[in-house]
């Protein structure tokens, strides 16, 4: 089965602190994504990638930025956390080359800024 | 550029009886379309999946979806719903000519089923 490992479920951190978000996969897909999720807005696309190196801005990357050094790893990074990036964080990947392969999504961090 | 629209915030059924979540989607092109369900603090679940063919497609646990074209929907079904079925359900399509592999969401609809 495919694996797809974020590394904390619950996070809280302080306003202005540099966090740093974690996502692993085993499957060896090219595509990883990281999606936010609010009530009422459903899942929002923050950044994705393609290829190791390669990114992609989603629909709300502003305070956000990413790095992917290695295939199976996807790091999201808030360079200084603010209270409105409270949030549910959900890291996915997905086979690259084709539009009809479904996404494999982590267990999720509920990350909270105080 | 492609997007997904799920009318009802929230959908009520009694166990037993026969449910149906909504979605229409837009998309320039061919539409790839999926479901997922979320239960409490987990992570997104694939359940079924369009890609081309029959328009009517069978998942997981018992769902099935119908691809209309022409309404530019892909409807959830169930024929007789469970209190185990109560999760929060996303739709997403992926396609277009340009934003090539992003996938993106509908806002979710809320499902629960009575006993």
């Amino acid at each position: 089965d495919v694996k797809v490992t974020q590394s904390s479920r619950y996070l809280v951190k302080r306003t202005g602190e540099k966090v740093f978000l974690e996502c692993v996969q085993d499957m060896d897909h090219e595509n990883m994504f990281w999606y936010r999720q609010d009530p009422g807005l459903g899942l929002r696309l923050i950044y994705f990638s393609y290829d190791v190196k390669m990114k992609e801005k989603g629909d709300i990357p502003e305070g956000y930025s990413v790095s992917r050094e290695k295939k199976e790893r996807f790091s999201l990074i808030l360079e200084s956390a603010s209270t409105n990036q409270t949030s549910m964080y959900l890291c996915a990947s997905s086979l690259g080359g084709s539009l009809n392969t479904e996404a494999f999504f982590g267990q999720g961090t509920r990350l909270t800024v105080v | 550029a492609q997007s997904v629209a799920q009318p009802e915030d929230q959908v009520n059924v009694a166990e037993g009886n026969p449910l149906t979540v909504k979605c229409t989607y837009s998309v320039s092109g061919n539409p790839y379309l999926f479901w997922y369900v979320q239960y409490p603090n987990r992570g997104l679940q694939f359940l079924l999946k369009y890609i081309t063919g029959d328009n009517l497609v069978k998942g997981s646990y018992g769902f099935e979806a119908e691809f209309n074209k022409s309404q530019t929907s892909f409807h959830l079904k169930k024929p007789s719903a469970l209190v185990s079925d109560s999760a929060l359900y996303f739709c997403a399509v992926r396609g277009g000519s340009t934003g090539f592999q992003k996938l993106v969401f509908g806002t979710g609809t809320r499902l629960l089923v009575s006993p």
